[in-house]
């Protein structure tokens, strides 16, 4: 069965850095790209970005409100995907999905990770 | 960027009634890389229907998909209790991959 857990989640203070984590297991991790997506509060989805498997270099994009401040990476060794968050502003407080891609969709999605960033 | 438009905002209906949901775009894309997906409260979205018509594995036949070029269709043929729940639509196949506003179904 396939699972994909997001951790990390916190209250971080405007200008800080978080790290979430996307732990997966069910599948061969490195044969699939991974996206991130958020909800802010009563609000709707935003895809914010992706990472492509290692057969195509891992590229990754961004939606152009988290570019530069923003970075995905993965490990496949441990089926782990991250998204490095830096310069936080209040209104990258949302829900943080991550999810497991397949030719671009989201196929399988965790529960999520609030944060919240707030002074 | 592609915008999506979605409407309408809110539709209430009864259970066993038919829900007919849009989705425009504001430009064409390739290969009608179109995506539903469906939202209940407290929980994370769920992948209905892709490439604007084709359900994904486990979706009752009571949704369907239609549409191509810039208008998108999402019909549930008789709403079920537990349809009653957020829809989005989302382009995919490049980046960004932009998502609609949502439909919410609720109950009349």
């Amino acid at each position: 069965e396939v699972q994909v857990v997001e951790s990390g989640g916190g209250l971080v203070q405007p200008g800080g850095s978080l790290r979430l984590s996307c732990t997966t297991s069910g599948f061969t991790f490195g044969d699939y790209a991974v996206s991130w997506v958020r909800q802010a509060p009563g609000k709707g989805l935003e895809w914010i970005g992706f990472i492509e498997k290692k057969a195509y270099a891992g590229f990754t994009d961004y939606v152009a409100s988290v570019k530069g401040r923003f970075t995905i990476s993965r490990d496949d060794s441990k089926s782990i995907a991250y998204l490095q968050m830096n310069s936080l502003k209040a209104e990258d407080t949302a829900v943080y999905y991550c999810t497991r891609d397949s030719g671009w969709l989201h196929y399988n999605w965790g529960q999520g990770t609030l944060v919240t960033v707030s002074s | 960027d592609i915008v999506l438009t979605q409407s309408p905002g809110t539709l209430s209906l009864s259970p066993g009634e038919r829900a007919t949901l849009s989705c425009r775009t504001s430009q064409t894309f390739s290969n009608n890389y179109l995506a539903w997906f469906q939202q209940k409260p407290g929980q994370a979205p769920r992948l209905l229907i892709y490439d604007a018509s084709t359900r994904a594995t486990g979706v009752p036949d009571r949704f369907s998909g239609s549409g191509s070029g810039t208008d998108f269709t999402l019909t549930i043929s008789r709403l079920e209790p537990e349809d009653f729940a957020v829809y989005y639509c989302q382009v995919y196949g490049d980046s960004p991959r932009p998502f609609g506003r949502g439909t919410e179904v609720e109950i009349k």
